[in-house]
Order: C-alpha cells, then structure tokens, then sequence
C-alpha cells in the first residue's frame, strides 16, 4: 500500500524567506504527483501536478520536482508571504490517490 | 484515527444509470465532507462542500442536478450521480474534517467508469 510522509509537519518562517516543502513515496509506480494548499474550513487548492514522466512544474513562486525513482518530491517556495499562510498537501495517484498528512506553514509578517 | 471509508472504490455500468458513492467518517463526527473529481491527466477539482443537515455549496459549473449530495447524518454522505453518461467517467474522493480549522481526512477514492 502507498505511503505518502511530508516533512516537517509545521513549518514557521519570516515573511520573504525561500523555502522547501518535502514529500516521499514508497511506490515509484505512480500516474502523477500533485501539490495542493488547504485553507481552513476549505477544500483544496490544486497548485502543481507533475505527471510522472515529468521532473518539474512551475507556476509562479512555485516549483515542484519529482524524483519518481527515489520516490521524492520537493516544493519550493519563493520569497515567502503571509499570504502563503496554509497547509500544503502532496499526494499521489497509482490505482487510488493517496495524501500525505500536510504541512502547515506559518509565514510571519 | 481519522478514517475515511469511501465506497464503492471501482464503478462500471452503463450510461443512464444513476450511480451512489458513500463517503463514512468511521471514528469521528464529520461536520463537513468535500467531494472531489479528477479527469485523467488533470488536477483534482472541488466539487461541492456538504455540512451535516444542510444544502451542499456547489462550485461554479457544477450541475447540483447531475450531481446529488446528500450530508444526513454526522458520519455519511452520499454523492448521486443521476443518470450518468460516459463524459461523467472520473475520478471521485471525498474527505471529512470534524469541523471548522480542523484537518480534512480522504477516502481512497472512487473510480467510475460509464459505458
């Protein structure tokens, strides 16, 4: 059975500051991999989605990579803004879509 | 904790048919379930957001008729896709959060496939 792990759990950083989100996988065998934020109370937003034939998708201040064969994903996060306040969920698709648990990241003004 | 059993996980039938997906808490009250759908190659897609004992809020271009959401109870929602058709073909998941600021759980998954 997949299982998906984000690393850290929270995440506490001043206003302006890079950062990296990391998701693992322990089934390489996957359709794609997707990064979404969660507001609270909300549904998902669907920020990146690599397929698995893909190494990174850019969207802004965003860019995700994929490294299917060590079964890794990072978000990268460019100059970080209160605004980006949220927990940001990976997960990934095979026979079903499994989620890792999120990270919630704090940007501080 | 925190399961989020979702059935049925694999649906085949043929166009026309009005197909139910469950979605049960298993060991927390759900104040809120969210239904999600996915075509394939394409990103997860919020479709409506249930709370317990009222209407569900849609998302823009999302058919409430097509799309039956029924949040009766604490612990189960039901998603009715009526008379459906093979451009209904998806990805379906739901999710679950005791309330409001707290973590949404997911079921697995439900994959429908219209003939």
């Amino acid at each position: 059975k997949q299982e998906v792990t984000q690393i850290p759990a929270a995440l506490s950083v001043p206003e302006g500051e890079n950062l990296v989100l990391n998701c693992s996988f322990t089934d390489s065998a996957i359709y794609n991999l997707q990064w979404f934020r969660q507001d609270p109370g909300k549904g998902l937003t669907s920020l990146l989605l690599i397929q698995s034939s893909q190494r990174e998708q850019t969207s802004g201040r965003l860019n995700a990579s994929l490294d299917k064969s060590s079964g890794r994903s990072t978000l990268y996060i460019a100059a970080s803004q209160p605004g980006d306040s949220a927990t940001y969920l990976c997960a990934v698709m095979g026979n079903d879509m499994r989620f890792g648990a999120g990270t919630r990241l704090t940007v501080k003004p | 904790g925190a399961v989020v059993s979702q059935h049925p996980s694999w649906v085949i039938c043929k166009s026309g048919t009005s197909v139910k997906i469950e979605c049960r808490s298993l060991d927390f009250q759900a104040t809120t379930m969210f239904w999600y759908r996915q075509f394939p190659k394409q990103s997860l897609m919020l479709m409506a957001t249930s709370n317990e004992g009222s209407k569900a809020t849609y998302e823009q271009g999302v058919e409430k008729d097509k799309f039956l959401i029924n949040h009766a109870s604490l612990t189960l929602s039901t998603l009715t896709v009526t008379s459906a058709h093979p451009e209904d073909s998806s990805f379906y998941i739901c999710s679950a959060s005791p309330g409001i600021q707290q973590p949404q759980h997911f079921g697995d998954g439900t994959r429908l496939s219209i003939l």
